[in-house]
């Protein structure tokens, strides 16, 4: 079945440091890429998407690629601040499965400190 | 717009009780879903329900079941609880459109503790 494996946590920076959080995944179709961010006491929010192979999803000063030859969509960013701190979840959705539902990583939490 | 709303935020049952967490999802959004969440297991599906009808299940036993009201509003029940049910709920709701679940909107969830 369809899964997502996600690099262990936490990951834990300084300010203006890069980020990169791995995300890989298995689907048995051709599945819509996501990556959901969680901040403390709150749902889910998504942060950004693709739905085909070289998209490029942005929002925030985010960004992931659809790299569809490595099965992967790894989460970056260029100069992470203190208010990033949360946990991040890579997700997909397979229509192949016949299951409308998003299978989600495990979540990385990323700690900025100041 | 309103956002998706849950309740109750928290909730403490002991086991052998059921409880029943409801959810309002956002105005014109048709579908709605429900997803457990626990330190061990992550985040894994339940079901989604659509136009008042379930549309998919997840994994889980009978125990767990839900409804969606005529104006989208959805309830889940669990019955018979037992500790391993403690855990955070959330529920997402969209458009419901296309085949392929797309951008959820989620909740900020309903903390279940079962002594």
């Amino acid at each position: 079945g369809d899964s997502v494996t996600q690099m262990e946590g936490p990951v834990t920076l300084s300010e203006e440091a890069f980020l990169t959080i791995n995300c890989t995944y298995t689907a048995t179709g051709y599945p819509s890429l996501f990556w959901y961010v969680q901040y403390p006491g709150e749902g889910l929010q998504l942060l950004l998407k693709a739905t085909k192979a070289d998209d490029k999803g942005s929002n925030k000063g985010f960004e992931a690629t659809y790299r569809k030859e490595t099965t992967s969509f790894h989460l970056e960013k260029g100069s992470v601040q203190v208010s990033d701190s949360a946990v991040y979840f890579c997700a997909l959705s397979d229509r192949d499965t016949g299951r409308r539902a998003l299978t989600f990583g495990s979540g990385t939490r990323l700690q900025v400190q100041p | 717009k309103a956002g998706v709303t849950q309740t109750p935020r928290y909730l403490i049952k002991t086991r052998g009780q059921q409880v029943t967490l409801s959810c309002s999802p956002i105005s014109g959004h048709r579908s709605v879903s429900w997803y457990q969440q626990t330190p061990g297991q992550g985040l894994q599906f339940l079901f989604e329900y659509f136009s008042e009808t379930q549309r998919n299940k997840g994994n889980f036993p009978g125990r767990f079941s839900g409804r969606q009201f005529s104006n989208s509003r959805s309830e889940m029940n669990v019955s018979t609880l037992e500790l391993g049910d403690s855990a955070l709920y959330l529920c997402a709701s969209e458009a419901g459109e296309g085949t392929l679940a797309g951008e959820l909107f989620f909740g900020e969830g309903s903390r279940l503790t079962v002594l």
